[in-house]
């Protein structure tokens, strides 16, 4: 089974670009969520999805943060403009949904490094 | 809000060191208590979980017990090795109705790295 895919690696663009970021849950899993790790603090979290909608945005940090998961499958993180304290990896995650009572583990993505100049 | 605090690091040890890593936690109610790994190149992975008071996670030789009446996770493990080598988080969820949120807080990130 294919893990967490996350596209792309690392960015580096200047102040006042777009970025999108992309991430690929492992298939079959409805809750999809977006973190963020600044400057080698903690991560915090940005939004959660389940499938197509948005379950939780309350971590996103202003509009200039877009997030969109079309057809509940992939996901996209826009940024635009960037800025400088947008620096950071950004971490995917997602997980099945299952009964209550039942702990459902996420599984993360190798994050993409985003550099703005 | 909820909060979680690790231990400063960056944590430099000798293999078969016995290690130790401090989580507290700040939280209402009764969240679900994780430490994560991430090894260098990849992404986060559950180590272990605890659910409730007084429960102890363990994997790959590593324990912590969810103690309620100190709001602690702490992450031990007796003989360390090099390939323990990674960056630890101390996570919580809250739980809501039996179900969990899924939604996790992170401490900020304890490197620990293992000399042979």
């Amino acid at each position: 089974e294919a893990g967490v895919t996350q596209f792309p690696s690392h960015s580096v663009i200047e102040k006042g670009q777009t970025v999108t970021l992309r991430c690929d849950p492992i298939s079959g899993h409805d809750n999809l969520y977006w973190y963020r790790r600044v400057m080698g603090k903690e991560i915090k979290f940005l939004l959660h999805f389940v499938k197509e909608s948005k379950q939780d945005e309350s971590g996103m940090p202003n509009n200039r943060f877009l997030a969109e998961r079309t057809g509940g499958t992939y996901s996209t993180l826009k940024v635009q403009p960037a800025e400088l304290e947008d620096s950071g990896v950004y971490f995917c995650a997602s997980s099945r949904s299952t009964g209550a009572g039942s702990y459902n583990e996420q599984f993360f993505g190798p994050g993409t490094r985003l550099t703005v100049l | 809000g909820d909060s979680v605090t690790q231990m400063e690091g960056p944590v430099t040890l000798s293999e078969e060191a016995f290690l130790t890593i401090n989580c507290t936690y700040t939280a209402t109610g009764y969240p679900s208590l994780f430490w994560y790994v991430q090894y260098p190149g990849e992404g986060l992975q559950l180590l272990l979980k605890a659910t409730k008071a007084d429960d102890k996670g363990s994997n790959k030789g590593f324990e912590a017990t969810y103690r309620k009446e100190t709001t602690s996770f702490h992450l031990e493990k007796g003989s360390v090795q090099v390939s323990d080598s990674a960056v630890y988080f101390c996570a919580l969820s809250q739980n809501a109705g039996g179900t969990s949120y899924g939604k996790l807080t992170f401490g900020q990130g304890t490197i620990l790295t293992v000399h042979p």
